[in-house]
């Protein structure tokens, strides 16, 4: 059975550049999240959905991130424009709507010069 | 979100058993206990979980205090491929389907060869 993919593994942009990560999760799992994590320290949720409906993104600073889950399958995650403090590890999860244990993705380690 | 406390590191030898704790004074009634491991350069992994019972699975085993305040991730025989960063996460039973996983900083174990 495929994991939850993400691409790019990494990517290098300068700040205020936009920049897009891709998540496609395990089959079948209709709840998805977008983590954040910062060097020495554990992940953050930013967003989560169940299905297409984001249900949780309390934590998404909306003012530059945009995320979508379209057709309920795979989501992106935007950053726009990217600051240097958006330099981090982006971690995408999949789970059953019903279940305890999460899936992760491998990431994207981000870095804004 | 009910709080957990782990030791920053914990080092131990190749083939030997690691105890690693964690603390959790105001864990409720309706807290299960998750164990996530993240090894290097990858997203987190489930590794087990339990209520108020010990439990013991391929991976590992955890111990319960008897009054919950506490517990323990026992790994009977750890091999070099266990050094990772282990997190110690409480989640309500009661609240509807999936839900964010709150991460604190973990436990960095390193293994000796």
């Amino acid at each position: 059975e495929a994991g939850v993919v993400q691409s790019p593994r990494y990517k290098i942009i300068e700040k205020k550049q936009p920049v897009a990560f891709w998540c496609n999760p395990i089959s079948g799992h209709n709840t998805l999240y977008w983590y954040l994590q910062n060097l020495g320290q554990g992940p953050e949720l930013l967003i989560r959905y169940e299905n297409e409906e984001a249900v949780d993104d309390s934590q998404l600073p909306k003012d530059r991130f945009s995320a979508e889950r379209l057709k309920g399958v795979d989501s992106t995650l935007k950053i726009q424009p990217a600051e240097l403090g958006d330099s981090a590890v982006y971690l995408c999860a999949s789970s059953l709507e019903t279940s305890y244990e999460q899936y992760f993705g491998p990431g994207t380690r981000l870095t804004v010069t | 979100d009910a709080k957990t406390t782990q030791p920053n590191s914990m080092e131990s030898n190749e083939e030997e058993p690691v105890h690693l704790p964690c603390n959790h004074s105001t864990i409720s009634g309706t807290d299960y206990i998750h164990w996530y491991r993240q090894l290097p350069s990858q997203g987190p992994e489930y590794v087990i979980h339990g209520l108020t019972s010990n439990v013991n699975n391929r991976m590992a085993s955890l111990a319960i205090a008897e009054d919950r305040k506490s517990s323990t991730l026992i790994l009977h025989r750890a091999t070099l491929r266990d050094a990772a960063v282990y997190y110690c996460i409480l989640r309500d039973v009661f609240l509807r389907g999936a839900q964010k996983l709150v991460f604190g900083q973990g436990t960095r174990l390193t293994i000796n060869p």
